[in-house]
């Protein structure tokens, strides 16, 4: 384990859903992200945090809504998904510039 | 605009055998970090090396080292004595040196077959 957790593990919702997925770090780290990987395709960026403040939004669609309470939890709210969104959903934390710990990811499926 | 090629979507390699997964990068910039990134199967991504591009000395760490060409613009990864516990997606990525820069760019990624 790396110290990073995400819930859930595994998520299927339909197009008019509202959900929400969690990431909690206790390493100290003052930075965390949110990363999409779909298959074949390289891993995207959508959201990073710096001590609490978003430096990061990677022209992400508004129906992927960040937040970041503190810099050891991080959400990502989810409403009115496309099936394309369906993906693994990872999130990641570090001290510096840069993903050093990932959580174990949330699969999603949206139908 | 940065790139990272990981033109081998799937590797094998004997147990106990060495095997050197490829990558490649375009960049115009000077100064730059490049990584690798190991994901096993339904674990969690784990950075594996990384190297500072205005270092010569390639990096290494235990079993996995790198072959760093700058001009060529390319980014190896040699695993030694490969181990069942190796087989994994591997992903290579860069990222400028620019301080206060979270953006990493990604490979594709490599699937690496440990074959016992």
């Amino acid at each position: 384990e790396t110290g990073v957790t995400q819930t859930p593990r595994h998520l299927v919702m339909g197009m008019t859903n509202k959900k929400s997925l969690k990431c909690e770090q206790h390493l100290g780290h003052n930075a965390m992200y949110w990363y999409k990987q779909s298959a074949k395709k390289p891993l995207e960026l959508m959201f990073v945090y710096n001590f609490k403040e978003q430096t990061e939004n990677n022209s992400v669609p508004s129906r992927f809504s960040p937040e970041c309470p503190n810099s050891s939890h991080l959400f990502l709210h989810l409403h009115t998904l496309q099936p394309e969104d369906s993906a693994l959903y990872l999130c990641a934390s570090s001290q510096d510039t840069g993903p050093r710990y990932f959580g174990p990811g949330t699969r999603l499926t949206v139908t | 605009a940065q790139t990272v090629t990981q033109s081998q979507p799937e590797m094998s390699v004997q147990e106990a055998e060495t095997v050197t997964l490829s990558c490649t990068y375009d960049t115009s910039e000077s100064d730059y970090y490049l990584f690798w990134y190991k994901q096993p199967p339904s674990r969690q991504m784990i950075l594996v090396i990384r190297q500072e591009a205005y270092k010569q000395q390639n990096a290494t760490e235990n079993r996995f080292s790198v072959n760093f060409q700058k001009a060529a613009k390319s980014f190896s990864l040699k695993i030694s004595d490969s181990q069942l516990g190796d087989a994994a997606m591997y992903f290579c990525a860069y990222r400028r040196a620019s301080s206060g820069t979270y953006k990493y760019i990604f490979g594709t990624g490599t699937r690496l077959k440990v074959l016992a």
